[in-house]
């Protein structure tokens, strides 16, 4: 298996609601992260997980909350989003030879 | 700070033919990656190719080619026989090696568009 997978695709949410973001691989990776991509621009580093454990958080406010229950496993958990967080959320785990990230599909968020 | 700069927004290539996507970059160190990503509209973004700093030797992915000048700190992208299913948004990114956890340093992006 060589994936990285994210669910849900497409994800509508008003600023109340609170929703979570689903990220899952089974590659052995051991490092996984977010990222938040607007349209026609390269993405932009949110999170980044090591062995489980946070070591990375570049600035995001505290209405996005990532989860790593295991090695496998990544979740980002939404709260009282602003319209402008709608963007394109794509996660990402790093192994192999070259330490190379793999990237999943994506969840286009869409924040009313 | 590592920097990445594609400095073509868009291009445009017919068919089978060939184009070549620039990207420069600045850094200090001697040792790294660099890579190519795709991003179709499917919104996926796929590693095309990669590129070890210490090796001399330009890296080949069939129709995919780059043209590493490390003096210069140059790393084009060269597709040939260009393909429909190659439009795309083309990422140039930098990754140093030393000193633990080192982020993708991204360029701003290349959109291709291959015409019939």
């Amino acid at each position: 298996d060589t994936e990285v997978t994210q669910t849900p695709k497409h994800l509508v949410m008003g600023m109340t609601n609170k929703k979570s973001l689903k990220c899952e691989q089974h590659m052995g990776h051991r490092a996984m992260y977010w990222y938040k991509q607007k349209a026609k621009k390269p993405p932009e580093l949110m999170f980044v997980y090591s062995y489980e454990k946070l070591s990375i958080n570049e600035s995001v406010p505290s209405r996005f909350s990532p989860e790593c229950p295991n090695s496998s496993l990544l979740n980002l958990h939404l709260h009282a989003l602003q319209p402008e967080d709608s963007a394109l959320y794509l996660c990402a785990s790093t192994g192999g030879r070259y330490n190379e990230q793999f990237f999943g599909p994506g969840t286009r968020l869409t924040v009313l | 700070a590592q920097t990445v700069t594609q400095s073509q927004p868009e291009m445009s290539v017919q068919e089978a033919e060939t184009v070549t996507l620039s990207c420069t970059y600045d850094t200090s160190e001697s040792d790294y990656y660099l890579f190519w990503y795709k991003q179709p509209p499917s919104r996926q973004m796929i590693l095309v190719i990669r590129q070890e700093a210490y090796k001399q030797q330009n890296a080949t992915e069939n129709r995919f080619s780059v043209n590493f000048q490390k003096a210069a700190k140059s790393f084009s992208l060269k597709i040939s026989d260009s393909q429909l299913g190659d439009a795309a948004m083309y990422f140039c990114a930098y990754k140093k090696i030393s000193g633990g956890y080192n982020k993708l340093i991204f360029g701003a992006g290349t959109r291709l568009a291959v015409h019939p």
